[in-house]
């Protein structure tokens, strides 16, 4: 157990819909990361959350949107669903955004878009 | 968006054999991170990298960060069934105090008995 806590672990929805991921960070880490991971793309950074605020944002979709709340855990939010969104997304937390830190990896959230 | 080269994409080994990998990018980075990744779970990091030139063992596991910045390679001695999987090199840039890190594309490991 790596203390990063994302659940569901699995989820299957239709295309359209709209679907919220949820990652709890390790205990004292300010810091959250979002990641997509698909088959050709590989790890794929989405957002980054430290205390509350948003820090850094990649190449996340406008359908796409997150937040941290003030016990620190953060959500995902993916909506008007396509096929192609299908994919592990993974949350990562860490102490601090600095160099030092490195991340921990929840074991991911597998959507499936049917 | 910036991009890690890995190499290679995937590779077959006897049990026992040794195993290198790399990582090169076209920017500087600050911090090379090495990830292994088993089905169904996320990565968990293998070796952190801070300064250029730096050598560092995690038993079987060498890695090293580049001296121009922008490589890294890990090399794993004497494999063993359970170094299957997938590794992952990941950098973070110079620029920027976010913690982003930038993630290679992967090389998987398989490892024949």
């Amino acid at each position: 157990d790596s203390g990063v806590t994302q659940t569901p672990k699995h989820l299957i929805t239709a295309t359209g819909q709209r679907v919220t991921l949820r990652c709890s960070p390790r205990s004292g880490d300010l810091s959250v990361y979002w990641y997509q991971q698909s088959l050709d793309q590989g790890l794929q950074f989405l957002i980054q959350y430290y205390n509350g605020e948003e820090r850094a944002k990649g190449n996340i979709l406008e359908r796409f949107s997150a937040q941290q709340f003030p016990d620190l855990h953060s959500e995902l939010n993916l909506s008007s669903l396509e096929l192609g969104d299908s994919a592990l997304y993974f949350c990562a937390s860490s102490a601090s955004p600095g160099r030092r830190f490195g991340y921990t990896f929840g074991s991911g959230t597998r959507l499936t878009v049917v | 968006g910036q991009q890690l080269n890995q190499s290679p994409q995937s590779m077959f080994i006897q049990e026992g054999e040794d195993v290198s990998m790399n990582c090169t990018s076209s920017s500087i980075f600050n911090t090379w991170l090495w990830y292994k990744q088993d089905p169904g779970e996320g990565p968990v990091l293998l070796i952190a990298l801070y300064k250029a030139g730096e050598l560092t063992s995690n038993g079987r596991l060498t890695a090293q960060f580049g001296i121009t910045r922008k490589d890294s390679f890990l090399n794993i001695s004497a494999s063993i069934p359970s170094d299957v999987g997938i590794y992952f090199c990941a950098g973070r840039p110079i620029s920027g105090n976010t913690g982003k890190l930038i993630f290679g594309q992967g090389t998987t490991l398989q490892v024949k008995p």
